[in-house]
C-alpha cells in the first residue's frame, strides 16, 4: 500500500515570494492533516480535513497561508507571501477517521531566504 | 505553554541494553497517547499507542507504560538495536473536542554499536 506522498522535498524561495506543497494521502483516509515541525520542536498541527471540509484550522495563519482539500482526496497548502520565519518542514498526515492513527508523509523542507 | 514535554533531548544507549524515554503532559483530559519514530529526512512513523483505560501495551520489543496520576508515560526497547537510532516523539490527545494531537518536542536516540 502506498503511504502518504508529498511534493516537492525541498524548496528554496526567497521571502515574499509564494510557494506551494502538494500532498496526496493514503488510499481510503478521510482525514487530513498539515502540520508544521520548526527545527528542534515536534510538529504542530495547521489544519485538519474531515474529507473536504476543513474542521479545525484553528491554528493556520490565514492571512497568509490557505489550504484546500478539493474532491477530500488530495490537499495543497500555500503560503503567500512567504516570510523568513516560514522555514520548517511541512509534514501531511492522513488517517481513515478522525481519531485513529495518523501516518506521515515525507515532509516537504522549506527554506525562506 | 508546552503540554506534552520531553525532558531529555538525547540519550545514547548500549546495543542490547535497555532504552527508556520518558514523557510528561499537564492536560488531565489527555487520554490517548502515541509514540512516533523519525528518522533523517523521513516522516514520523506510527510505533506504538496506549489508551488511558491501560497502564501498559507490548508489542515485540517495545513496551509503552501510562501512569495517569504522575502524567507520564515511558517508552521501552528491549534490547536496544543500532537501528533504533532516531527521533522518538510522544503525542497526546483528548477523545472528545478537537482531536488534535500534541506532540512533544522529541528525544534523540542513540544506539551504540
Amino acid at each position: 500500500e502506498a503511504g502518504v506522498v508529498q511534493s516537492p522535498r525541498y524548496k528554496i524561495i526567497e521571502k515574499k515570494q509564494p510557494v506551494a506543497f502538494w500532498c496526496n494521502p493514503i488510499s481510503g483516509h478521510n482525514t487530513l492533516y498539515w502540520y508544521r515541525q520548526n527545527l528542534g520542536q515536534g510538529p504542530e498541527l495547521l489544519i485538519r480535513y474531515e474529507n473536504e471540509e476543513a474542521v479545525d484550522d484553528s491554528q493556520l495563519p490565514k492571512d497568509r497561508f490557505s489550504a484546500e482539500r478539493l474532491k477530500g482526496v488530495d490537499s495543497t497548502l500555500k503560503i503567500q507571501p512567504a516570510e523568513l520565519g516560514d522555514s520548517a518542514v511541512y509534514l501531511c498526515a492522513s488517517s481513515p477517521g478522525d481519531v485513529e492513527t495518523q501516518y506521515f508523509g515525507p515532509g516537504t523542507r522549506l527554506l525562506v531566504l | 505553554d508546552q503540554q506534552v514535554k520531553q525532558n531529555s533531548p538525547s540519550l545514547s544507549v548500549q546495543e542490547g541494553r535497555i532504552s527508556i524515554l520518558n514523557c510528561d503532559y499537564t492536560n488531565s483530559m489527555f487520554d490517548y497517547f502515541l509514540w512516533y519514530k523519525k528518522y533523517p529526512a523521513e516522516g514520523p512513523t506510527f510505533l506504538i499507542s496506549i489508551s488511558s483505560i491501560k497502564d501498559k501495551n507490548e508489542d515485540g520489543r517495545f513496551t509503552v507504560f501510562l501512569n495517569k496520576s504522575a502524567k507520564h508515560l515511558s517508552l521501552h526497547i528491549v534490547p536496544s538495536q543500532p537501528g533504533d537510532s532516531a527521533v522518538y516523539f510522544c503525542a497526546a490527545r483528548r477523545s472528545s473536542g478537537t482531536y488534535k494531537y500534541i506532540f512533544g518536542t522529541g528525544t534523540r536516540l542513540k544506539v551504540l554499536a
